[in-house]
């Protein structure tokens, strides 16, 4: 069984500023991977990056990285630079050999101008 | 990239009626795909896994009687709300995993259901 718990609601950020989104998540598989989706307001799921739990790196696209703590079970997502574009609501989720995904309650970010 | 669509976007019916909802991997052939349902500012959660040749797998808690799933082809899983009710009204998501190793899940569009 899978459960993932994001603790932040909702977060607000500047423009151009950084902000951390806090994931946490419990897993019974050796072999898993863990997301970070986007949903806009017109609610397609936008897959903002991803993590196999066997790698240590880090995993990063552009402005986006993770600090993945495997240890700690935890996986948060770091957006440098932000932009009014990334207001949405951010979802961790995570996923193991079935494919399903166990999504956690999500953290609404607003991007202040 | 890998596309899911699904139809109708919106569907409004009256209560006792029976909806279906289609959803299709464009671009790609999924032997796996599966059906979320999100209420307002809440979660995705997993309704069933809907695998191509083989009865859906559901997730507990959700009546396999009241959400029929048929996934006929490698492109196409269909749900069916039966007998629907207003607490069936809800946002309907489905999303297909290319299988080979490929870990990603693709998102539909999604469905907006309303039962009257």
């Amino acid at each position: 069984a899978q459960t993932v718990t994001q603790s932040q609601p909702e977060m607000s950020v500047q423009e151009a500023e950084t902000v951390t989104l806090s994931c946490t998540y419990d897993t019974s598989e050796s072999d898993y991977y863990l997301f970070w989706y986007k949903q806009p307001p017109s609610r397609q799921m936008i897959l903002v990056i991803r993590q196999e739990a066997y790698k240590q790196q880090n995993a990063t696209e552009n402005r986006f990285s993770v600090n993945f703590q495997k240890a700690a079970k935890s996986f948060s997502l770091k957006i440098s630079d932000s932009q009014l574009g990334d207001a949405a609501m951010y979802f961790c989720a995570c996923g193991g050999a079935t494919n399903k995904l166990i999504f956690g309650t999500g953290t609404l970010l607003a991007v202040q101008p | 990239g890998a596309v899911v669509s699904q139809h109708p976007s919106r569907v409004i019916c009256k209560s006792g009626t029976s909806v279906k909802i289609e959803c299709r991997s464009l671009d790609f052939q999924a032997t796996t795909m599966f059906w979320y349902r999100q209420f307002p500012k809440q979660s995705l959660m997993l309704m069933a896994t809907s695998n191509e040749g083989s009865k859906a797998t559901y997730e507990q808690g959700v009546e396999k009687d009241k959400f029929l799933i048929n996934h006929a082809s490698l492109t196409l899983s269909t749900l069916t709300v039966t007998s629907a009710h207003p607490e069936d009204s809800s946002f309907y998501i489905c999303s297909a995993n290319p299988g080979g190793g490929n870990n990603e899940q693709f998102f539909g569009p999604g469905t907006r259901l309303t039962v009257l």
